[in-house]
């Protein structure tokens, strides 16, 4: 099992530019979550998930958009990218709404 | 509004001892609480929970202790070991909202040889 997986790693991205960022998972979970984690803070929740076609707002959602077409996939979208989201992003997924499995995370820079 | 806090950003302990790391929280309405550690480069991975109908749970080495009058939680670990050393994150459900778990900002765990 590979759990959840995110891709890229590592990016950096001019200011005003977009990008996606990818998350899969192959537990069957129904639940996927967004966090970003910024240096001495704990984690934020953006956006979440309870299924397939079904989305929420999280604390810090602005700047941010999701999709949920598929059991598996759970993609942020960053749009206009801008330095106040320069962070560390998680994805996680879970059976209940108790204990999440989260990914590697990824390491974005906006300059 | 910081519901969830970790006032110890780091703790040192000597291999062997207790380690004892301490969260407090504000909303009476968190009904599950959870312990996550984290190695630098990677996820947090799930350590240890507790509903808010007890007061105590032990998993090896790690125990939670909640005392809901105080609106606080430590995580025991007993003996400590250098492969402890992670951030330790604690997180609270709001048992009136959907799957959101709010987290602390964390604790950095150094254990020493």
């Amino acid at each position: 099992n590979a759990g959840v997986t995110q891709t890229p790693k590592f990016r950096i991205l001019k200011i005003g530019q977009s990008m996606t960022l990818q998350c899969t998972q192959d537990m069957n979970h129904n639940y996927m979550y967004w966090y970003r984690q910024d240096p001495g803070m704990g984690l934020k929740l953006i956006y979440y998930s309870v299924g397939a076609g079904i989305t929420d707002k999280g604390e810090v959602p602005n700047g941010y958009n999701v999709s949920r077409s598929t059991t598996e996939d759970f993609p942020l979208r960053l749009e206009l990218a801008a330095p106040s989201q320069t962070s560390v992003y998680f994805c996680a997924s879970s059976y209940s709404t108790e204990k999440l499995f989260f990914g590697s995370g990824t390491q974005l820079s906006v300059l | 509004d910081q519901q969830v806090k970790q006032n110890s950003p780091s703790l040192s302990v000597q291999e062997g001892r207790i380690s004892i790391l301490n969260c407090d929280y504000t909303n009476s309405m968190f009904d599950y609480f959870l312990w996550y550690k984290k190695y630098p480069a990677e996820g947090p991975t799930f350590l240890i929970s507790i509903s808010s109908i007890k007061d105590k749970n032990e998993d090896g080495r790690f125990t939670v202790f909640l005392n809901k009058s105080a609106k606080h939680l430590s995580l025991h670990i007993v003996p400590s070991q250098p492969g402890d050393s992670a951030v330790y994150f604690c997180a609270a459900r709001n048992g009136g909202a959907t799957n959101k778990l709010i987290f602390g900002t964390g604790t950095l765990l150094a254990v020493q040889p």
